[in-house]
């Protein structure tokens, strides 16, 4: 059980388009999902909380016009990207927690490799 | 500041060997995950544990949490090359409800 999905798992797109990632929690209802963007050989660093049905709360830095996030539903949450440009590219994780076990304890998703070129 | 001190941050050790990792913090904390990652993949949660003191074990992987709920260690014995990957300590931070992760520990077992 809880097992939480990412789509795509792999983009490349132009410079100045925009880019969705959507994050599926498949076998539980996920009231809170978290973003997250690793650069190589670094930890996580959490970019927003979004709960179900509310804005996303956005970590200092994170630019909110940049990185819009949409959590319309319990089991799905999406991360677009804006006008990409070659400096957003990373892996971008979602994880999720919610009525699966511990609600102390995150899903995450295997992540979404952005290559903006 | 980072709230979460992991260490060591990199290691290479022959398989075979034994090591541990250490995640210390100067906060006290409900619980703390541990997880392991692989390149281009997400973060696999490995154990939770919540009661100072608690030894948990997951075959050649113990996990302790200290007394205190301050710290936690990782112990793999007879390292494989299966275990290599980059290891995350990781905590609730109780102030606004988020979890924080340490900046990891990049663990290479050769053969």
């Amino acid at each position: 059980g809880a097992v939480v999905s990412q789509h795509p798992s792999r983009v490349i797109c132009k410079s100045g388009t925009s880019v969705k990632i959507e994050c599926r929690s498949l076998d539980f209802q996920a009231t809170t999902m978290f973003w997250y963007r690793q650069f190589p050989k670094q930890s996580l660093m959490l970019m927003a909380t979004s709960n179900e049905g509310s804005k996303a709360t956005y970590e200092q830095g994170v630019e909110k016009d940049k990185f819009l996030i949409n959590h319309a539903s319990l089991t799905l949450s999406t991360l677009t990207v804006t006008s990409a440009h070659p400096e957003d590219s990373s892996f971008y994780i979602c994880s999720a927690t919610g009525t699966s076990g511990s609600t102390d304890t995150q899903y995450f998703g295997p992540g979404t490799r952005l290559t903006v070129l | 500041t980072q709230l979460l001190e992991q260490s060591p941050q990199f290691l290479s050790i022959q398989e075979g060997e034994n090591l541990t990792v250490y995640c210390n913090s100067s906060s006290v904390f409900s619980s703390l995950q541990w997880y392991r990652q692989e390149p281009g993949e997400g973060p696999v949660l490995l154990v939770t544990v919540v009661t100072g003191g608690e030894v948990k074990k997951l075959k050649r992987l113990t996990f302790q949490f200290g007394d205190a709920r301050k710290d936690s260690s990782l112990h793999i014995t007879a390292a494989q090359t299966g275990d290599t990957g980059l290891y995350l300590c990781a905590a609730w931070r109780n102030r606004d409800d988020k979890i924080i992760f340490g900046k990891g520990t990049r663990l290479h077992i050769l053969p």
